[in-house]
């Protein structure tokens, strides 16, 4: 089946670092994957779509400034928090769509997440 | 627009028993129905997906969901609970108005007891 590859899958650092995370659809094409952010006990939200070739669209809310994405290749996402706060501890989960079998009513492939956690 | 609603954050069975995850939703359109799983630290795991063919679906280890269009629900039930089912259940639902965004249920939790 489709996999999605994230890396790395836990991260400490020092408040004020920038921190990239990387996002790969293994066996599959995606030309859009999504980036999503879960707190503890709770479901999963919609950061912002990544779009291959173009910019980002950003959920409401969200900073786009703080959490800057790039989708170069029609394989690979990545999510980079600048200048990382305590607040920012969370985990974040990519996921994509195989471009191959249209949009709609196909389901989303999920990385298994990163743990960021900033002291 | 749409939403989904998953009625209980925590359901609680004992090994062998029925698991009963309830899940309703809402869609201007034709919608396509997914449960996910998630273990701890992990990313979701696809179980099933309904998207308008037989309403009966069957999934991964042992689930299955049946479409109701006229209760608009997507319960997602087993007939005999495993310990490896202890997880976080999602109800996600998606249609064509929604440009490839999905909606996340807000998450039911599994626990089981020996």
């Amino acid at each position: 089946g489709a996999v999605v590859s994230q890396h790395p899958s836990w991260v400490i650092c020092k408040s004020g670092t920038s921190v990239k995370i990387e996002c790969r659809s293994l066996d599959f094409q995606a030309t859009t994957m999504f980036w999503y952010r879960q707190f503890p006990k709770q479901s999963l939200m919609l950061m912002a779509t990544s779009n291959e070739g173009s910019k980002a669209t950003y959920e409401q809310g969200v900073e786009k400034d703080k959490f800057l994405i790039n989708h170069a290749s029609l394989t690979l996402s990545t999510l980079t928090v600048t200048s990382a706060h305590p607040e920012d501890s969370s985990f974040y989960i990519c996921s994509a769509r195989d471009r191959s079998r249209g949009v709609g009513n196909q389901p989303q492939h999920f990385g298994d997440g990163t743990r960021l956690s900033i002291l | 627009a749409q939403s989904v609603t998953q009625l209980d954050s925590h359901v609680s069975v004992s090994e062998g028993t029925p698991v009963l995850l309830r899940c309703n939703y809402s869609s201007s359109y034709s919608p396509s129905l997914f449960w996910y799983v998630q273990h701890p630290n992990k990313g979701l795991q696809l179980l099933l997906k309904y998207t308008s063919a037989a309403t009966l679906v069957k999934g991964i280890n042992g689930f299955e969901a049946e479409f109701k269009k006229s209760e608009t629900s997507f319960h997602l039930t087993k007939p005999s609970a495993h310990m490896s089912d202890a997880a976080e259940y999602f109800c996600v639902v998606s249609d064509l108005s929604s440009a490839s965004k999905i909606i996340f249920g807000s998450g039911t939790r599994l626990s089981i007891r020996p």
